[in-house]
């Protein structure tokens, strides 16, 4: 069974542009969990999707948002980028989040310049 | 709102010592989850165990063990034995219909 896959695996970006993070869940999890990892903030909860609705939201800004597509695969975007955002952006995918298990990908490592 | 405290940063034991790591959250809720991940130096965040709220029964997996107090908002997690390949930070993590958090980590080191 194949895992959780995000691509890409680095990125860097300047300050103001915007990014794209993709994740393919494991085959027939239908949530998409997104986490921001920071030495600082640590593991945090960005959002969450289910069934292609977003069902749970963090505290973070609007410039983070999601989606997920039909076949269960997510995308995370974020706009405007600020210093702040570089971090190790998880993904993970579950039966259901609220009571099931994750399962995490390798991470999209974000540097902001 | 919801909280996780792992008051230990780090701990550090000799190769063959038990350890535990502990695990204190708080909620309102009358029905949550409650889980351990490990990352290990790879960083992927491997699952170890689920609890619900209404299984206080304590889970031993080969040298791994957990007991979940709910009388003391607990939910420790102890290493028989440590292994060198339990070096990795480990991280407790609350679930309910709403939200999900996680614990700072405890980072672990078991020295040869």
């Amino acid at each position: 069974k194949a895992g959780v896959t995000q691509t890409p695996r680095y990125l860097i970006k300047t300050r103001g542009q915007q990014v794209t993070l993709s994740c393919s869940p494991i085959s027939g999890h239908r949530s998409v969990s997104w986490y921001q990892q920071t030495p600082g903030q640590g593991l945090q909860f960005l959002f969450e999707y289910f069934s292609e609705t977003q069902r749970n939201k963090g505290n973070f800004p609007g410039r983070f948002s999601g989606r997920q597509f039909s076949n269960s695969r997510s995308e995370m975007n974020v706009s405007t980028l600020e210093l702040g955002d570089s971090a190790l952006y998880l993904c993970a995918s579950s039966w259901d989040r609220r009571t099931y298990e994750q399962y995490f990908g390798p991470g999209t490592r974000l540097t902001v310049t | 709102a919801q909280k996780v405290t792992q008051a230990q940063t780090e701990i550090s034991v000799v190769e063959k010592e038990d350890v535990t790591l502990d695990c204190v959250y708080e909620t309102r809720d009358t029905t949550y989850y409650l889980f351990w991940y490990k990352q290990p130096p790879s960083g992927e965040l491997v699952f170890l165990i689920r609890r619900n709220s209404f299984d206080e029964q304590n889970e031993i997996s080969g040298r791994y063990s957990w007991n979940f107090q709910k009388s003391t908002s607990s939910f420790n997690f102890t290493i028989t034995a440590s292994q060198v390949v339990d070096s990795a930070v480990y991280f407790c993590a609350l679930s309910n219909n709403n939200d999900m958090r996680f614990g700072a980590g405890t980072r672990l080191t078991v020295k040869p």
